[in-house]
This record gives C-alpha cells, sequence and structure tokens, in this order.
C-alpha cells in the first residue's frame, strides 16, 4: 500500500505570494490532518478533514486554509505569505479518528519564503 | 489547555547504553498517548501508542513506554541503543473527547556514540 504522498516536497517562494501544497492520504484513510514544523514552535497542528468536512482548526490565522476532496486528497493553502511561514509541512492521514488511532505521515514539504 | 513536556532536547548516550527519554503531560483525565520518531528529511513514524488497559506499552524497534498517571508521565525506554536509533522523537497526547488533534512535545534528538 503506498503511503502519504506530499507534493511539491520544496518550495521557494517570496513574502506577500501565496502558495498551495497538496497531500494524498494513503487509500481507504478519510482523515488528513496538517501540521506546521519548525525548529522554534515545533509540531503545531493546523487542521484536521474527514470527508470533506474541516473537524478541527489550529491556532492559525485565517491566511492558513485547506479543504479535502471526495477522494480525500487534501490541499492547504497560505496566503500572503510571511518569512515566518517558512517550514516542513506535514500531512497525515488516519483510518480513523486521529485522537486515538495511528497517524501516518509524509515526508513534508519544506516551503522556504524569501 | 493540554501541553507535554519532554525534558532535554539532546540526549547522548553510547551504543548498547540504556535510551531514557521523558515525557511529561498535563491533563487531568488520562489522555491516549503516543511517542514518534522522526529521522533526517522523513515524516513521522508511530513508534507505540497508549489508549487503554496495560500501562507498559511495547513498540517497535525494541522500545517500550510506561504511563504512569501518578506522575503524569509517558518515559520511552529502550535497554540497548543501536546507532540506528539516532533521530528525533516526539511525544504526544490526545484527549479522549475525541478532539481529533495531537499535542506534540518539543522533541528530543537522540545522538548515539560508537
Amino acid at each position: 500500500k503506498a503511503g502519504v504522498t506530499q507534493t511539491p516536497r520544496y518550495l521557494i517562494k517570496t513574502r506577500g505570494q501565496q502558495v498551495t501544497l497538496s497531500c494524498s492520504p494513503i487509500s481507504g484513510h478519510r482523515s488528513v490532518s496538517w501540521y506546521q514544523q519548525t525548529p522554534g514552535q515545533g509540531l503545531q497542528f493546523l487542521f484536521e478533514y474527514f470527508s470533506e468536512t474541516q473537524r478541527n482548526k489550529g491556532n492559525f490565522p485565517g491566511r492558513f486554509s485547506g479543504r479535502q476532496f471526495s477522494n480525500s486528497r487534501s490541499e492547504m493553502n497560505v496566503s500572503t505569505l510571511e518569512l515566518g511561514d517558512s517550514a516542513l509541512y506535514l500531512c497525515a492521514s488516519s483510518p480513523g479518528v486521529p485522537s486515538y488511532n495511528e497517524q501516518f505521515f509524509g515526508p513534508g514539504t519544506r516551503l522556504t519564503v524569501l | 489547555a493540554q501541553s507535554v513536556t519532554q525534558l532535554g532536547s539532546h540526549v547522548s548516550v553510547s551504543e548498547g547504553a540504556l535510551v531514557l527519554l521523558r515525557c511529561n503531560y498535563s491533563s487531568s483525565v488520562p489522555p491516549y498517548l503516543f511517542w514518534y520518531v522522526q529521522y533526517p528529511n522523513q515524516g513521522l513514524q508511530l513508534l507505540l501508542k497508549y489508549t487503554t488497559g496495560a500501562t507498559l506499552v511495547k513498540g517497535i524497534n525494541g522500545f517500550e513506554a510506561e504511563f504512569k498517571k501518578s506522575e503524569t508521565s509517558f518515559h520511552l525506554t529502550k535497554p540497548s541503543a543501536h546507532m540506528s536509533d539516532a533521530a528525533e522523537y516526539f511525544c504526544a497526547v490526545s484527549e479522549v473527547d475525541s478532539s481529533y488533534k495531537l499535542i506534540f512535545g518539543s522533541g528530543t534528538r537522540l545522538l548515539v556514540r560508537p
């Protein structure tokens, strides 16, 4: 079974631009979560989707948004990029409720904002 | 709010020595607890988890952790370190009311000396 895939793996943008990151979960997994990983803040929860519905959202500004499609693939979008948005963005899929089921992580998208 | 504390951002051990990585959580109700490992340039991989039942949990690669409610701890151990264990380890918790998200600790980087 293929793992979680994230595209692109690396991205360089400039301040003020917007970016869209993509995540394909493991086949059959309907829950997709997004996390931001930075050296200073560590791993922070962005949001979780299940069957195209956002069930929970972390403490991030409205510039961060996401969506999930009917095939469970998910995208996250960051508008008006800031230098502080430079991070590794990790996507994770789960067969059920991610609170107590294993989450399977993708390799991440490394975003650099110049 | 739920929080996780990992004591020691870096832990260094000799190959063959005991590995002990510490994790404490703050919750009035015992949460679900997880340990994940992250190798360089990769996503996170689940080592083990505690939801209910036996408080000593065995995971992959010879790791185990013990849930101690009275100490609000979930320390990770391995009797004998291997060079391949060098990685970053994250403790995570979630609320039992299915909040659909994990709260991660700041991580501990394990260094294994030959």
